[in-house]
């Protein structure tokens, strides 16, 4: 399996309150996403990056911003967090070439 | 924009019995094509891939794919289901902008 760690895997907070989700990685991969799942969506793009410091944002990016300082972490925060934010929040990594995506073990976020 | 459909949310099939998957997708150019499997409370992992080349391409635990590039499809397949089998499937397409859009994902449920 790849070496991709997500914290925290399960969260319940309330609206209002800043949430931070962290990936780790030991694969010394150029790029790292921000997925999340819900039913009837599949998988939509929050965020990814392309290097350290490098970032853009995906298909769902309002109310979430990222940061990559290092490498090996990618961190998503919820400024202010919603319920339409509760949802599971999948880290993934892709080194360059043709996209082959390895994926962490998800977040569970909920939000009262 | 590219867009992937799989028009099944859910396929149901007899151990034993051949099972297909579809996914069909619009994209300018060339695309690359992926299947994802998902088990409960998991992350996605990789079964297979199309870049080029041979229409049939196979992949991990008996899968395989056929690309039809007039019909827009890339329809998933195993000829004999096993209960194992039962998981999530999602089909991804990822153009030259490097990003994955996948589809919204089937359920494959095979019974004894």
């Amino acid at each position: 399996d790849a070496g991709i760690t997500q914290s925290p895997r399960h969260k319940v907070t309330e609206t209002g309150t800043p949430v931070t989700l962290r990936c780790h990685q030991t694969e010394n991969h150029r790029y790292m996403y921000w997925y999340r799942q819900d039913p009837g969506h599949g998988l939509r793009l929050i965020h990814y990056s392309y290097g350290v410091k490098d970032t853009d944002k995906g298909e769902v990016s309002d109310g979430y911003s990222v940061s990559r300082s290092k490498t090996e972490d990618f961190l998503l925060t919820l400024e202010s967090a919603t319920s339409s934010q509760t949802s599971v929040y999948f880290c993934a990594i892709s080194d360059v070439g043709t996209g082959e995506l390895f994926f962490g073990e998800g977040s569970r976020l909920t939000v009262l | 924009a590219q867009s992937v459909a799989q028009p099944e949310d859910q396929v149901n099939v007899a151990e034993g019995n051949p099972l297909t998957v579809k996914c069909t997708y619009s994209v300018s150019g060339n695309p690359y094509l992926f299947w994802y499997v998902q088990y409960p409370n998991r992350g996605l992992q990789f079964l297979l891939k199309y870049i080029t080349g041979d229409n049939l391409v196979k992949g991990s635990y008996g899968f395989e794919a056929e690309f039809n590039k007039s019909q827009t499809s890339f329809h998933l397949k195993k000829p004999s289901a096993l209960v194992s089998d039962s998981a999530l499937y999602f089909c991804a397409v990822r153009p030259a902008s490097n990003m994955l859009t996948f589809g919204g994902g089937t359920r494959l449920m095979v019974k004894p």
